[in-house]
């Protein structure tokens, strides 16, 4: 059964500073796997998508990174702003089938101080 | 272009009722999934449709069911009602059921059980 582990639950940092958010997982066997970022109380927002063949994926200020054979994913989060402060959830795609089904970890609270 | 849409925001039921939710999906996007989220939590898939089927079923009881129509948009239905189903309730679209896609999430319903 695939898990998805998020370390740190929350994290708080001053402004400006650059931040690394970890993403684990126990089953390798993955289509891709996305970052969102949720705003409390509100949907998801997709960041990035990083498909099992690729290594990175970069969107202005952010970088994902992927390591299947380890079951690792982090997020950089460069010059942070509090405008970054929010609950970022990654999640994997499974192989096989004919679902996009997510499985997501419980998600990482990010306080950016002004 | 209007995003993936849901209906209504809020909602509070007694332990018990039934309770319809309601989802468009983003234009282009011919697959619907539902997620469950409780407080503190990462998402759990419920279930997804396409072509108007259930395609895909997460470990949900019967009382969760729902529904696809010819124009894409679908439906979330829980009977019976428990306290424990106070949730936030995502609706994500896709076009096809591939992997490669990123998923995009509407902002939810917030269900509250009393």
């Amino acid at each position: 059964k695939q898990e998805v582990t998020q370390i740190p639950a929350a994290l708080s940092v001053p402004e400006g500073e650059n931040l690394v958010l970890n993403c684990s997982f126990t089953d390798s066997a993955i289509y891709n796997l996305q970052w969102f970022r949720q705003d409390p109380g509100k949907g998801l927002t997709s960041l990035l998508l990083i498909q099992s063949s690729q290594r990175e994926q970069t969107s202005g200020r952010l970088n994902a990174s992927l390591d299947k054979s380890s079951g690792r994913s982090t997020l950089y989060i460069a010059a942070s702003q509090p405008g970054d402060s929010a609950t970022y959830l990654c999640a994997v795609s499974l192989y096989g089938g004919a679902t996009n089904k997510l499985i997501f970890g419980t998600g990482t609270l990010l306080a950016v101080q002004p | 272009d209007a995003g993936v849409t849901q209906s209504p925001t809020h909602l509070i039921k007694t332990r018990g009722q039934q309770v319809t939710l309601r989802c468009s999906p983003k234009s282009g996007h011919d697959t619907v999934s539902w997620y469950q989220q409780a407080l503190g939590q990462g998402p759990q898939f419920i279930f997804q449709y396409y072509e108007e089927e259930e395609r895909q079923r997460g470990n949900f009881p019967d009382r969760f069911s729902g529904h696809q129509f010819p124009n894409y948009s679908s439906e979330l239905n829980v009977n019976a009602l428990l306290l424990g189903d106070s949730a936030l309730y995502l609706c994500a679209s896709s076009f096809r059921t591939s992997g490669r896609e990123t998923q995009y999430f509407g902002p939810g319903t917030r269900l509250l059980v009393l």
